[in-house]
């Protein structure tokens, strides 16, 4: 049974780093092929993809986020993170992991909110 | 980056109904096309990959097609957990984007 599940700050002051955990299980992103995908969403807003990382440490990111992502994985321990620098009210959003070939499975996301 | 232009944003139809939803891509994207379902509070699910592949477990009354760069997802015999927003996205080539969503409201 493949879960993935976010944690974060919940909070946070803008220029600041967000760091985002995604912990899984019931897959290895040191199997070919498998990746983790980070996709956020603004309340009442689209799907915007962020970053992805591949199994063989290839990654991604969205040109529009401006060299400000950085995309990292723990194959030991099953965890993906994504860190996004010099926050603001912008990126204020839910933010899902999800595994990669396909989104095919989802976390439940985490909210996070930039405020001063 | 490849524009993925969704329509309609909103429609509202009756149980039983069938509905048709597009996502026009800005240019080929070969096939490599999803679309997902997005309840209140909840993720995406995925219903339909590579363009007309129904996932494991998601009912026979979606569907998937492709015309071109035109990629649709036709929902049969509406039923009243259909009532969503679903959302088309390519993974072609990156950056991945995502169509604007589509606001499905069961009368």
């Amino acid at each position: 049974q493949v879960t993935l599940k976010e944690s974060g700050p919940g909070i946070l002051q803008p220029s600041q780093t967000l760091s985002l955990t995604c912990t899984f299980s019931g897959f290895s992103l040191s199997t070919y092929g498998m990746g983790v995908g980070w996709i956020r969403q603004p309340s009442g807003k689209g799907l915007e993809w962020l970053a992805n990382i591949w199994w063989d440490d290839d990654k991604y990111y969205n040109p529009s986020l401006k060299n400000r992502l950085t995309i990292s994985k723990d194959t030991s321990n099953n965890q993906a993170f994504l860190k996004i620098t010099n926050v603001d009210t912008a990126d204020t959003a839910t933010y899902y992991c999800a595994r990669i070939g396909q989104l095919d499975y989802w976390g439940q996301g985490v909210m996070v909110t930039v405020s001063s | 980056d490849i524009q993925m232009t969704q329509s309609p944003a909103s429609l509202s139809a009756s149980l039983g109904e069938t509905v048709t939803i597009e996502c026009l891509a800005s240019e080929d994207i070969y096939s490599n096309l999803a679309w997902y379902q997005q309840k209140p509070g909840k993720s995406p699910q995925l219903l339909i990959y590579d363009a007309s592949s129904l996932q494991d477990g998601v009912p026979s009354r979606f569907s998937g097609s492709e015309s071109g760069t035109q990629y649709s997802l036709e929902i049969n015999s509406l039923q009243s957990e259909d009532a969503a927003t679903y959302f088309c996205q390519q993974h072609h080539d990156y950056p991945w984007t995502f169509g604007g969503g589509t606001k499905l409201e069961l009368k």
